[in-house]
């Protein structure tokens, strides 16, 4: 496709289960990032992928997350043990320069 | 520590008028600055960017404004219209290679009544 993809848009899992987000950037990007949307908050940074260089995981909030990104294209948000301080929508972005990233609709996470 | 900072939640301009909306920054090593709006249920769309070696662009009914020495910079939409009501995201970049990064502030949101 054209834009960032994001699976799934909705998701809504008991509390203490694992969850995985996934991405599909913009073909070409070599930068991709997630973000979350806290209800009432701003765009919250978790990481970022830079091509072949090591992420930047300074944003994720616990060691309950990990992010990986296979093959410099698709990338996967895990959150293990979820917790309802979790719930937010969950976005990834791409760009092939940090200029005019392009974000994806978000997946909505709900932790019942 | 809050690098990007959109200090008021919310704007509310007549349909036609000007609308300012304003940010300011802690971190003079940023490198460009940005815009991105976003209306519910959907991602952030990016709107317009400013390098900081410049103190204007201009794009359309937008144009955003750097004044670096006040760490300040603002998007003007002339003439407001109601489809600009959207949450409006100011955004900071360091080129550092590996360890770049868009800081996003908090968010604005602007309504603009018919």
């Amino acid at each position: 496709g054209a834009g960032v993809s994001q699976s799934p848009s909705n998701k809504v899992t008991e509390k203490g289960k694992d969850v995985e987000l996934r991405c599909d950037p913009i073909s070409g990007h070599t930068a991709l990032y997630w973000y979350r949307q806290s209800l009432g908050q701003g765009l919250e940074f978790l990481i970022y992928f830079q091509g072949n260089s090591a992420p930047d995981k300074s944003g994720l909030p616990s060691d309950r997350f990990s992010a990986e990104r296979t093959g410099g294209s698709v990338s996967t948000l895990t959150i293990q043990r979820t917790q309802q301080e979790d719930s937010a929508v969950y976005f990834c972005a791409s760009s092939l320069a940090g200029v005019g990233a392009f974000f994806g609709q978000g997946t909505r996470l709900t932790v019942v | 520590d809050q690098q990007v900072k959109q200090n008021s939640p919310s704007l509310s301009v007549q349909e036609g008028r000007i609308s300012i909306l304003n940010c300011d920054y802690t971190n003079s090593m940023f490198d460009y600055f940005l815009w991105y709006k976003k209306y519910p249920a959907e991602g952030p769309t990016f709107l317009i960017s400013i390098s900081s070696i410049k103190d204007k662009n201009e794009d359309g009914r937008f144009t955003v404004f750097l004044n670096k020495s006040a760490k300040h910079l603002s998007l003007h939409i002339v003439p407001s219209q109601p489809g600009d009501s959207a949450v409006y995201f100011c955004a900071a970049l360091r080129e550092t290679g590996a360890n770049s990064k868009l800081t996003f502030g908090k968010g604005i949101t602007l309504s603009v009544r018919p």
